[in-house]
């Protein structure tokens, strides 16, 4: 079965300290991972994904398998990152349905 | 344009009522999702389809049925309406050929039933 966690629904944090979401997953086969963020009014988009290992708008993540994590990091919050951010779960290379966590709205205070 | 376009955006509608979600994608993308949004703003899985004539329960029990009769094209169904319905729905696609596998999301639509 696939399940994603994220243990917190809210996260306030002030402008310019880091910020790290929480994300774990379980699955038994090889996960794919994604970061999706919906800003206020606008349609929920991909952020990233632990594939491409990118860096997104200052957004990191890491797969750790032992863990079973994928947490968000970003080291200096802006305000324009205030959204709602979900951690999202796949099987590889889309072979499974996408199942999202709870989500975490994160807040940046000026 | 490539889009996910979902119809109608709002709708009010009488319990009891008959109605279908239009969802339509022009990325010819083979799979499809509906999501349910709840007001705590958590996504539940209500439907999946891999493709033509492929449907799929989600992880949340969902009185509504969807088709997939065209890549297209992946309307929901309710054929009679409750209070308890009243939620945002969301539609996304994705094309499994392509290694990065994003989902795009329609706009919702907003379900509200008196």
């Amino acid at each position: 079965a696939q399940r994603v966690t994220q243990p917190e629904k809210l996260l306030s944090v002030f402008k310019g300290a880091p910020v790290e979401l929480k994300c774990n997953y379980s699955y038994s086969g090889s996960p794919e991972l994604f970061w999706y963020v919906q800003y206020s009014r606008q349609r929920l988009q991909l952020l990233l994904r632990h594939i491409s290992r990118e860096s997104i708008k200052g957004f990191t993540a890491d797969l750790n398998k032992g863990e079973t994590s994928f947490h968000l990091k970003k080291p200096f919050a802006q305000e324009e990152d205030s959204a709602m951010y979900y951690c999202a779960l796949s099987g590889f290379q889309g072979a499974q349905k996408l199942v999202f966590g709870q989500g975490t709205r994160l807040t940046i205070n000026p | 344009e490539a889009d996910i376009y979902q119809t109608p955006r709002y709708l009010v509608i009488g319990t009891g009522k008959k109605i279908t979600l239009e969802c339509s994608q022009t990325m010819g993308h083979d799979k499809m999702y509906w999501y349910q949004q709840d007001p705590g703003m958590e996504l539940h899985l209500i439907h999946y389809s891999y493709g033509v004539n492929s449907t799929e329960k989600g992880d949340l029990s969902s009185e509504s049925t969807v088709s997939r009769i065209r890549t297209e094209h992946f309307p929901l169904t309710l054929e009679s309406a409750r209070p308890s319905h009243t939620s945002q729905y969301l539609c996304a696609s994705s094309d499994t050929a392509r290694w990065d596998t994003e989902a795009f999301f329609g706009q919702g639509t907003r379900l509200t039933v008196v």
